[in-house]
């Protein structure tokens, strides 16, 4: 039982560029997010998804798209990627009780460089 | 004003003494708790977990909820080295709102 994972742990990108940071979980959750923390902000919600083919915006959505075709499976993709967009990446998932989620179990994070 | 306000601390303290972290927040209807642990360049750890008000306690670690000053804490008791940590309070009614974390730092 892996958990949630996350790759890559570290990646440099220059400003413009996109990329897909992944996130898979074994435990059969429904619900996965993405989050980012930046230093004394706590953790932000980008993008959810209650289920396989749902999926909904978060906190600071901005820059940032997501899908979910698998119940495993949910990848965050920086379309134009700015320096802004620089922080520690964490995907977490939960089971989901009528749509809501309580304690999530978190990925060990992508820290994400924009230069 | 934030729906939940966490001190960043750092808050630094002896080992072996009793630590007491806490949050609070604005809506009462807000009925799940959650206290994480997260070190250094590592992800969030669920570390305990209350539904309204009361006490839970989990070896050295005791979460205590008062629902009526909407006031969320964790007490460890004999700090350890290793509980130097970011603690990070949670709390959901349907979505999951999150503190800022405090810095805990405990010296030997």
């Amino acid at each position: 039982n892996a958990g949630v994972t996350q790759t890559p742990k570290f990646q440099v990108l220059k400003t413009g560029q996109s990329m897909t940071l992944q996130c898979a979980q074994d435990m059969n959750h429904e619900y996965m997010s993405w989050y980012r923390q930046d230093p004394g902000m706590g953790l932000r919600l980008i993008h959810y998804s209650v289920g396989a083919g749902i999926t909904d915006q978060g906190e600071v959505p901005n820059g940032y798209n997501v899908s979910r075709s698998t119940t495993e499976d949910f990848p965050l993709r920086l379309l134009s990627a700015a320096p802004s967009q620089t922080s520690v990446y964490f995907c977490a998932s939960s089971y989901s009780y009528q749509g809501g989620t309580y304690e999530q179990y978190f990925g060990p994070g992508t820290r994400l460089t924009v230069t | 004003q934030k729906e939940v306000e966490q001190d960043p601390g750092p808050l630094s303290v002896p080992e072996g003494a009793i630590v007491s972290l806490n949050c609070t927040y604005s809506n009462s209807a807000f009925q799940y708790f959650m206290w994480y642990r997260q070190y250094s360049r590592k992800g969030p750890e669920l570390l305990m977990y209350t539904y309204s008000s009361g006490n839970k306690e989990d070896g050295r670690f005791t979460a205590q909820v008062d629902k009526s000053s909407k006031y969320i804490s964790l007490f460890i008791r004999d700090s350890q080295p290793s509980d130097s940590a970011t603690y990070l309070c949670g709390t959901s009614n349907y979505q999951l709102i999150w503190g800022a974390g405090t810095k805990l730092i405990i010296k030997p």
